[in-house]
């Protein structure tokens, strides 16, 4: 089974510039999450989504992010201009609502995004 | 709200040495919690949890029991491998879906 699929794994942008990231959930996942993860620290969550619902945005910036899962499958993080200060990974994880597993997250290897 | 702190890193062992990184937290309620490890270039990968008080979550060698009077979760492995080097977070999982990760501790171990 493959796990979450996250692309481009590195991308070097000026400030200013637009980026966007993608990711692809495990099969069946109907959570999906966005994470920013600064060197030296754990991951801080930017947004949740239930199917196509976003449920949980509250640390998003709104001003310059945005993230979309038009079908409640993959999806996209964008960053409008971006700042020095958005240098970060940027993780994707996924996780399911039912069984043993329920709410277990899978990490895909982020995106590393470095902001000159 | 939720917090966890962790011991500061690196961690730096020799192989087959006894590793223990501590973890604190501060939580309402009853929190589940959890390690999760990252090696060099991929993601977070869940190592073990722990759902209520005086369980012991183990997976790999690793273990951690949920201390609720010391509000602890301490990561363990009596010996460890070259294999094991990575950074390893601690978290937890209150009333909310969401985790609350800590800053992570690097784990070094020279052969």
């Amino acid at each position: 089974e493959a796990g979450v699929v996250q692309s481009p794994r590195y991308k070097i942008i000026e400030k200013k510039q637009p980026v966007a990231f993608w990711c692809n959930p495990i099969s069946g996942h109907n959570t999906l999450y966005w994470y920013r993860q600064n060197l030296g620290q754990g991951p801080e969550l930017l947004i949740r989504y239930e199917n196509e619902e976003a449920v949980d945005d509250s640390q998003l910036p709104k001003d310059r992010f945005s993230a979309e899962r038009l079908k409640g499958v993959d999806s996209t993080l964008k960053i409008q201009p971006a700042e020095l200060g958005d240098s970060a990974v940027y993780l994707c994880a996924s996780s399911t609502r039912t069984g043993v597993e329920s709410y277990e997250q899978y990490f895909g290897p982020g995106t590393r995004l470095t902001v000159t | 709200g939720n917090s966890v702190t962790q011991m500061e890193g690196p961690v730096t062992l020799s192989e087959e040495a006894f590793l223990t990184i501590n973890c604190t937290y501060t939580a309402t309620g009853y929190p589940s919690l959890f390690w999760y490890v990252q090696y060099p270039g991929e993601g977070l990968q869940l190592l073990l949890k722990a759902t209520k008080a005086d369980d012991k979550g183990s997976n790999k060698g690793f273990e951690a029991t949920y201390r609720k009077e010391t509000t602890s979760f301490h990561l363990e492995k009596g010996s460890v491998q070259v294999s094991d080097s990575a950074v390893y977070f601690c978290a937890l999982k209150g009333g909310s879906y969401i985790p609350t990760f800590g800053r992570g501790t690097s784990l070094i171990v020279h052969p």
